[in-house]
């Protein structure tokens, strides 16, 4: 069965403090994988990534995927309070599986205290 | 440019009644998948709906159903509810470029009781 798999499953920082976010996944049909961050209900996209070696980089957010060995890493440097969430890693694999389209790890609930 | 849309918000239902759970997409995306969220288990995958058509299902009893408009809104019922269902119900939408992630709604969250 396909599967993803975070860690660490919860982690407490300082603010100012860099993290790394871990998601190893085994999915037959890998199309991309993706970051949400989610606070409250509606996880909201962070990344996309397709391409092995190639840094996504948004902000303080980065995030790299190495497709040999099937596992990405999300980092945030200089964490802020707003960075409380629950980081949620997904594989999207082709159409047809009975797990879906985009398949889930538990993710990793972050919290940063000021 | 509106997000998805789920209505209602929250809903409390009794052991066996049904509910049905709304959807509108973003416009322009034609593929709608629903997704339930719980504590334990986490997300796990409904279906999936591409231009009215069911395209994949997961693992989840006959009870949960669904459907999808020619305007691509979606909705997705559950019938004969039980204690066990109550969640946070999640729809996303997701347009035709392939470079490009799924969007979700807030979520509908369903408390059975």
């Amino acid at each position: 069965e396909d599967k993803v798999v975070q860690s660490p499953l919860s982690l407490v920082v300082h603010e100012g403090d860099t993290v790394t976010l871990n998601c190893s996944y085994e999915v037959t049909n890998f199309r991309s994988l993706l970051w949400y961050k989610q606070e409250k209900k509606a996880p909201t996209f962070l990344f996309m990534l397709t391409s092995s070696g190639i840094e996504k980089k948004s902000g303080r957010l980065s995030s790299i995927l190495d497709k040999k060995e099937l596992f990405s890493i999300l980092n945030i440097t200089a964490t802020q309070t707003g960075d409380s969430a629950v980081y949620l890693c997904a594989v999207e694999a082709y159409p047809g599986g009975s797990q879906g389209n985009l398949i889930f790890g538990k993710g990793t609930k972050l919290s940063v205290k000021p | 440019k509106a997000g998805v849309t789920q209505t209602p918000r929250y809903l409390i239902k009794t052991r066996g009644q049904q509910v049905t759970l709304s959807c509108s997409p973003i416009s322009g995306h034609r593929s709608v998948s629903w997704y339930q969220q719980t504590p334990g288990q986490g997300l796990q995958f409904l279906f999936e709906y591409f231009s009215e058509t069911q395209r994949n299902k997961g693992n989840f009893p006959g009870r949960f159903s669904g459907r999808q408009f020619s305007n691509s809104r979606s909705e997705m019922n559950v019938s004969t509810l039980e204690l066990g269902d109550s969640a946070l119900y999640l729809c996303a939408s997701k347009p035709p470029a392939e470079n490009y992630g799924y969007t979700f709604g807030s979520g509908t969250r369903l408390t059975v009781v």
